[in-house]
């Protein structure tokens, strides 16, 4: 089973504060990199898809950068909303099998 | 848009029941799976399937079964529920069965076994 690890777990923001979080996977057979945002009592949606290292994707007020080399990525996300309160989950996708493992996620809340 | 549907959305089953959630996609993805969901767990994969006829085991797949038999269907059985069975399932499709394309979540099956 791939070990892949997400910190922090929670996070507590104020409106306005950028963040950041941290995924971090195995190195090695590495293919890809997923990240999902996750609202309570939703369904988790796709964020980035991102394989190349030195690779980084943005989406508004969101932006990841990945270094398959030392196997990690980060998130950032610039002047925090209430609606960016969620978890957000990474995923690597390795070349042994057609399959992601997830993180557990890093729970984002931001107040007003 | 439908993308992909899930059914039902609760359940509450004994011990020893067999059911089966039911999970459709229109988006005539080639790779279907199913997760669980448990707190403190993250998703965890339990089965998945590269195209009809074609299915593999995931991290988690003792007391499931699956099948496809079609692209667009990919039903979860439960032969004799047990506690441990109970979570939240997620079936997710992508397109094609390589590393780049993103995953597309039903809504979620919330699953109760007494």
């Amino acid at each position: 089973i791939l070990n892949v690890e997400q910190s922090p777990q929670s996070l507590h923001v104020q409106e306005g504060d950028s963040t950041n979080f941290t995924c971090s996977f195995p190195s090695s057979n590495f293919y890809a990199l997923h990240w999902y945002r996750w609202e309570t009592a939703k369904s988790p949606e796709a964020l980035f898809v991102m394989t190349l290292n030195g690779d980084e994707k943005k989406k508004g007020r969101i932006s990841a950068t990945l270094n398959t080399k030392e196997g990690y990525s980060y998130l950032y996300i610039k002047g925090s909303q209430p609606e960016d309160s969620a978890t957000y989950l990474c995923a690597p996708y390795t070349g042994t099998a057609s399959k992601l493992t997830f993180g557990t996620g890093t729970r984002l809340q931001v107040t007003l | 848009n439908a993308g992909v549907t899930q059914t039902p959305k609760f359940q509450v089953l004994k011990t020893g029941q067999s059911m089966t959630l039911q999970c459709a996609q229109d988006m005539n993805h080639e790779y279907m799976s199913w997760y669980r969901q448990d707190p403190g767990m993250g998703l965890r994969l339990i089965h998945y399937s590269v195209g009809a006829g074609i299915t593999d085991q995931g991290e988690v797949p003792n007391g499931y079964n699956v099948s496809r038999s079609t692209t667009e269907d990919f039903p979860l059985r439960l032969l004799s529920a047990a506690p441990s069975q109970t979570s939240v399932y997620f079936c997710a499709s992508r397109r094609g069965t390589g590393s780049g394309g993103e995953l597309f979540f039903g809504e979620g099956s919330r699953l109760t076994v007494l």
